[in-house]
């Protein structure tokens, strides 16, 4: 059984819409859940982290976690061109040290 | 967001080689990781690094991978005999705690040939 799993895409929008990013995760003891965006050729930066149920915002991005469902999703708000990027999820387990899971990716794309 | 740098940002090494990646946290955390890309492919975790020890370590972490970090300052990991398998972009990561987000270095891209 995977452990991280996320829609490979490629997910296309155009810009000024909102782009629905979503993971789901194996373990239900998962306890820190993130999302990193990376370039091709480039490492993971990290845009956004969740801990709690619910939704949290941050400027333009959204990341929503629901624990019963072992789902967490990231909305992208007013896509722009230079969010064209793949996006990580990755899950932090509650028996781990620090070490995080990731899921393959979602290649987006924004066109103008 | 806290810096990390990396060192060198391109190896090409011949199969058998011994190769060293270091890793410069420009910061006070606590709890170093080697994760490693291969091209195509998830990022996967290699070991963490705590209290001048591994704490963590995952299968792919063999006898042939060791690190450490010998001043306190640089973080390195070391492969003692590459494969042409071990091609990959090796990220260095650094945390505060164990349970916060984790700051990812630039990488170093490995070529075993």
């Amino acid at each position: 059984q995977k452990e991280v799993e996320q829609n490979s895409g490629p997910l296309s929008v155009p810009e000024g819409a909102i782009a629905s990013l979503n993971c789901t995760y194996s373990d239900r003891g998962s306890q820190s859940f993130f999302w990193y965006r990376q370039y091709s050729g480039k490492s993971p930066e990290l845009i956004m982290f969740i801990y709690s149920n619910g939704d949290k915002e941050d400027g333009r991005f959204t990341a929503q976690l629901n624990k019963a469902s072992q789902y967490v999703s990231l909305l992208i708000r007013d896509s722009q061109p230079s969010d064209s990027a793949t996006y990580l999820c990755a899950v932090r387990r509650g028996s781990t040290l620090g070490r995080l899971y990731f899921g393959r990716g979602t290649q987006l794309t924004v066109w103008p | 967001e806290p810096e990390v740098t990396q060192t060198p940002s391109h190896q090409v090494t011949q199969m058998g080689q011994e190769v060293i990646l270091r890793c410069v946290p420009i910061s006070n955390h606590l709890y170093f990781y080697w994760y490693r890309q291969i091209l195509g492919q998830k990022v996967e975790f290699l070991v963490s690094f705590y209290n001048n020890e591994i704490s963590e370590k995952s299968e792919i972490f063999d006898d042939q991978f060791s690190v450490e970090r010998p001043d306190g300052s640089n973080f390195t990991l070391k492969i003692r005999s590459t494969k042409l398998e071990d091609s990959a972009m090796y990220f260095c990561a650094i945390s505060g705690t164990a349970n916060t987000e984790a700051f990812f270095g630039q990488g170093t891209r490995l070529t075993v040939v």
